[in-house]
């Protein structure tokens, strides 16, 4: 079992709608989840930290934890055509400083 | 939000060469920066864990006297790729830890296309 899984996708939302990214991690010590954005040729780039159970909002973006089910997810509300781009998720895992990253879900809003 | 700057943004080589990557982070000091390797479609690979002012930490497989990396001063952390050949093109991506409160974060630099012919 991968430590971080995600989707790969394709996952293809039309212009407007919600854009839902999702993550599962195997470790039950992680501590630190985040969300990057990579665009095709760039760098990844920080969109959400979530440290605690529960949501937490920043613009169109919600981040969900729970720590119980192992599970964490990004939410794009009013999903944009520049929003297309492969999501990352990352761990912390207990005692490390380094991040585990899942494969990324390539997202692609429809006009 | 923090910023990693990282140069040459790209880089084309001759087979045998050695070539050497710069990650700065520019308006905070980190003492732990990261080396990611990404190859077309795939995921970040973590190549090493650099720290300041020791050797540096490296994952399974990646050969440590092939690529090496320095972490001289708190802001720069520098990879070389030793005797690069055609397999060794890849995007090399930086990223510095951030340390401003609980929880450290990274931040990555716009990375390296490295091309070796």
């Amino acid at each position: 079992q991968k430590e971080v899984e995600q989707n790969s996708g394709p996952l293809s939302v039309p212009e407007g709608a919600i854009a839902s990214l999702n993550c599962t991690y195997s470790d039950r010590g992680s501590q630190s989840f985040f969300w990057y954005r990579q665009y095709s040729g760039k760098s990844p780039e920080l969109i959400m930290s979530i440290y605690s159970n529960g949501d937490k909002e920043d613009g169109r973006f919600t981040a969900q934890l729970n720590k119980a089910s192992q599970y964490v997810s990004l939410l794009i509300r009013d999903s944009q055509p520049s929003d297309s781009a492969t999501y990352l998720c990352a761990v912390t895992l207990q005692g490390a400083q380094k991040l585990v990253f899942g494969q990324g879900t390539r997202l692609t809003i429809n006009p | 939000g923090a910023v990693v700057s990282q140069h040459p943004s790209w880089v084309i080589c001759k087979s045998g060469t050695s070539v050497k990557i710069e990650c700065r982070s520019l308006d905070f000091q980190a003492t732990t920066m990261f080396w990611y390797r990404q190859f077309p479609k795939q995921s970040l690979m973590l190549m090493a864990t650099s720290n300041e002012g020791s050797k540096a930490t490296y994952e399974q497989g990646v050969e440590k006297d092939k690529f090496l990396i320095n972490h001289a001063s708190l802001t720069l952390s520098t990879l070389t790729v030793t005797s690069a050949h055609p397999e060794d093109s890849s995007f090399y991506i930086c990223s510095a830890n951030s340390g401003t409160g609980v929880v450290d974060t990274q931040y990555f630099g716009p990375g390296t296309r490295l091309t070796v012919l």
